[in-house]
């Protein structure tokens, strides 16, 4: 089973809201990302955790905040988000956080901002 | 820092016509190889990768891909496309040494294909 869950699909927020979106996989993988799509570009890596320990964040605003609280779950947590912060957010998750370790991609949460 | 170019971006092809997608990478040295494909609607699936050994890489469905190390390239071919292969596909280099870590996924900016019956 090479499957990454992603709830909720779809998500509609005020700037001055707060919600958190939830990644899980049962797979036994130890390291899991965050990355953010826009329509017609390709994934940009957000955030990495590899073992339970965020890795690499990538200049990521401070309104996005990862928490992973085991091994089987990640979450992100969005706050005071901007209009252009509205885009695909994708999970992922590999065996391990070695460059030959592929990941393998949840079908993500659309997230819209008003 | 590595960069991904795909040079097509948006593919239009009849069915049973063969497909090659083009992807080169930036500099070489050591680097692992993905193509992954993006179906309407559905998320990012893996269709092939390669790390070493036979530079001509078998994935599903058909797929296949290869290593030209002095080209900095990854090409994706189909002998025979079906209509069911419509979707976004995405090369993928992983750079261990790019000194953003080893979990360092650099994507292509896509190439869409759309199969015609």
């Amino acid at each position: 089973d090479t499957e990454v869950t992603q709830t909720p699909k779809h998500l509609v927020m005020g700037m001055t809201n707060k919600k958190s979106l939830k990644c899980e996989q049962h797979m036994g993988h130890r390291a899991m990302y965050w990355y953010k799509q826009k329509a017609k570009k390709p994934p940009e890596l957000m955030f990495v955790y590899s073992y339970e320990k965020l890795s690499i964040n990538e200049s990521v605003p401070s309104r996005f905040s990862p928490e992973c609280p085991n091994s089987s779950l990640l979450n992100l947590h969005l706050h005071a988000l901007q209009p252009e912060d509205s885009a695909l957010y994708l999970c992922a998750s590999s065996q391990g956080a070695g460059p030959t370790d592929t990941q393998y991609f949840g079908p993500g949460t659309r997230l819209t901002v008003l | 820092a590595q960069s991904v170019s795909q040079h097509n971006h948006h593919v239009i092809l009849s069915e049973a016509a063969s497909l090659e997608l083009g992807c080169n990478y930036s500099y070489g040295g050591t680097v692992n190889l993905f193509w992954y494909v993006q179906y309407p609607g559905q998320h990012l699936q893996l269709l092939l990768k390669y790390f070493s050994g036979d530079p001509l890489v078998k994935g599903i469905k058909g797929f296949e891909a290869e290593f030209i190390k002095s080209k900095f390239s990854f090409n994706l071919r189909k002998p025979s496309v079906q209509w069911s292969d419509t979707a976004e596909y995405f090369c993928a280099v992983n750079d261990p040494y790019s000194g953003a870590g080893s979990y360092q996924l650099t994507f292509g900016k896509g190439t869409k294909l759309s199969v015609i019956p």
